[in-house]
């Protein structure tokens, strides 16, 4: 099946500083998603974004379809960005809307 | 926007007992509904996905007389978590999907804490 990877798994950044998350993905899909899931748990969608760029004020998202990847820019970061963000598609072949997820990118952000 | 519920948000019980978890779609209808595990510092593990008026569809390994599914109406999913034992505590999230097939975007529940002694 589809393998999705994200980097990196962990990262430490200063408030005010800018940062690039990488997802790969091994095959085609019909559908990507970013979403950020906060120290209590609560998922939240940032983006839905199978392929272009999107941007939603200091977040966001390029995805070249063509060269299975998708990245996730984060500008002038806030201790409120800390949590970890996920990627996650759903296969072109597959015949369902199940979402295939990575294993996410750690980030916690330092006052 | 979209908001999907799950009550209760964190629930202990007895090694033994059943455990029934609410996920509900506040403003708008699903037809579908997934629910999700998660173990501390892992990603989201898909357990099954809930149809409105069938029966739930279980992934590989996730036993179905364990977990019931139960998809009662359009905006209300219900997981229950039968003879509970430590092993079964985890994070259990759903999710509700807006938009056409394989192109929709899903919203999810707060999750629901569950601790078995």
């Amino acid at each position: 099946g589809i393998q999705v990877e994200q980097s990196p798994p962990d990262l430490i950044l200063q408030e005010g500083a800018n940062s690039t998350l990488r997802c790969n993905f091994s095959d085609s899909v019909n559908n990507l998603q970013w979403f950020h899931q906060n120290p209590w748990g609560q998922l939240i969608n940032l983006f839905y974004i199978p392929s272009g760029t999107k941007q939603n004020g200091r977040l966001s998202a390029t995805t070249v379809a063509t060269e299975r990847y998708s990245l996730l820019y984060i500008s002038s970061s806030q201790t409120t960005d800390s949590g970890v963000y996920f990627c996650a598609v759903v296969p072109r072949a597959g015949n369902n809307r199940k979402l295939i997820w990575g294993l996410g990118t750690s980030l916690a952000v330092n006052p | 926007g979209a908001v999907v519920s799950q009550h209760p948000s964190w629930v202990i019980c007895k090694s033994g007992t059943s455990v029934k978890i609410e996920c509900r779609s506040l403003d708008f209808q699903a037809t579908t509904m997934f629910w999700y595990r998660q173990f501390p510092k892992q990603s989201l593990m898909l357990m099954a996905t809930s149809n409105e008026g069938s029966k739930a569809t279980y992934e590989q390994g996730v036993e179905k007389d364990k977990f019931l599914i139960n998809h009662a109406s359009l905006t209300l999913s219900t997981l229950t978590v039968t003879s509970a034992h430590p092993e079964d505590s985890s994070f259990y999230i759903c999710s509700a999907p807006i938009g056409t097939w394989v192109s929709d975007t899903q919203y999810f529940g707060p999750g629901t804490r569950l601790t078995v002694l």
